[in-house]
């Protein structure tokens, strides 16, 4: 079975700064795909931005990056130019590949508490 | 982008009574709806995988007689809690995935309805 761990419960950073997020997962797939969440107040999930495992370019959008590396199991998210609305519980979650049992599941760790400072 | 809707966003029941729950695609085909179950403060667990037109896919633990999963169609998939009490009390979401995605390679995502908040008394 997959694990997900978040090892920060809560985090802060000041408007306009720059903040990571750190996520690393077990398993023993070797194609799967990772992602971040996002999860306001609201409780809408969102979805951040979203890695392949066999790609080995880091991807991006806009403000938010990931540190994939694959042989560590480590997916961190960056946020830059923080901005209050970014403000919300970010999940990160794993998903195996589209074979098998449990396949296209989301695996989400216990998540972040991020708090954006004015 | 795809939208998934969750009816009714709050409700409140009697213990003892059931509660049905309905997830739908608005916007696309889901042949595969899941079912969370969020406590405060906490993340989400899945609960079931939903298939259109068989039977739901419980994870360990989660009793299947008393959260009865239905999807009879490609854009609608019901969670009906039976016989609730007040440990069942939660935030319930699902999330669909579109049958036509993926297949380019890329990551297959899953929408994720708005929450249903029950209160059983």
């Amino acid at each position: 079975a997959q694990t997900v761990t978040q090892s920060q419960p809560e985090m802060s950073v000041q408007e306009a700064e720059t903040v990571t997020l750190s996520c690393t997962y077990d398993t023993s797939e070797n194609n799967y795909y990772l992602f971040w969440y996002k999860q306001p107040p609201s409780r809408q999930m969102i979805l951040v931005i979203r890695q392949e495992a066999y790609k080995q370019q880091n991807a991006t959008e806009n403000r938010f990056s990931v540190n994939f590396q694959k042989a560590a199991k480590s997916f961190s998210l960056k946020i830059s130019d923080s901005q209050l609305g970014d403000t919300a519980m970010y999940f990160c979650a794993f998903m195996k590949p589209h074979s098998g049992a449990g396949s296209y599941q989301l695996t989400f760790g216990k998540g972040t508490k991020l708090s954006v400072i004015p | 982008g795809a939208v998934v809707s969750q009816h009714p966003s709050r409700v409140i029941c009697k213990s003892g009574t059931s509660v049905k729950i309905e997830c739908r695609s608005l916007d696309f085909q889901a042949t595969t709806m899941f079912w969370y179950r969020q406590f405060p403060k906490q993340s989400l667990m899945l609960m079931a995988t939903s298939n259109e037109g068989s039977k739901a896919t419980y994870e360990q633990g989660v009793e299947k007689d008393k959260f009865l999963i239905n999807h009879a169609s490609l854009t609608l998939s019901t969670l009906t809690v039976t016989s609730a009490h007040p440990e069942d009390s939660s935030f319930y979401i699902c999330s669909a995935r579109d049958a036509g995605a993926g297949t380019s390679g890329g990551a297959p995502e899953q929408f994720f309805g708005p929450g249903t908040r029950l209160t059983v008394l």
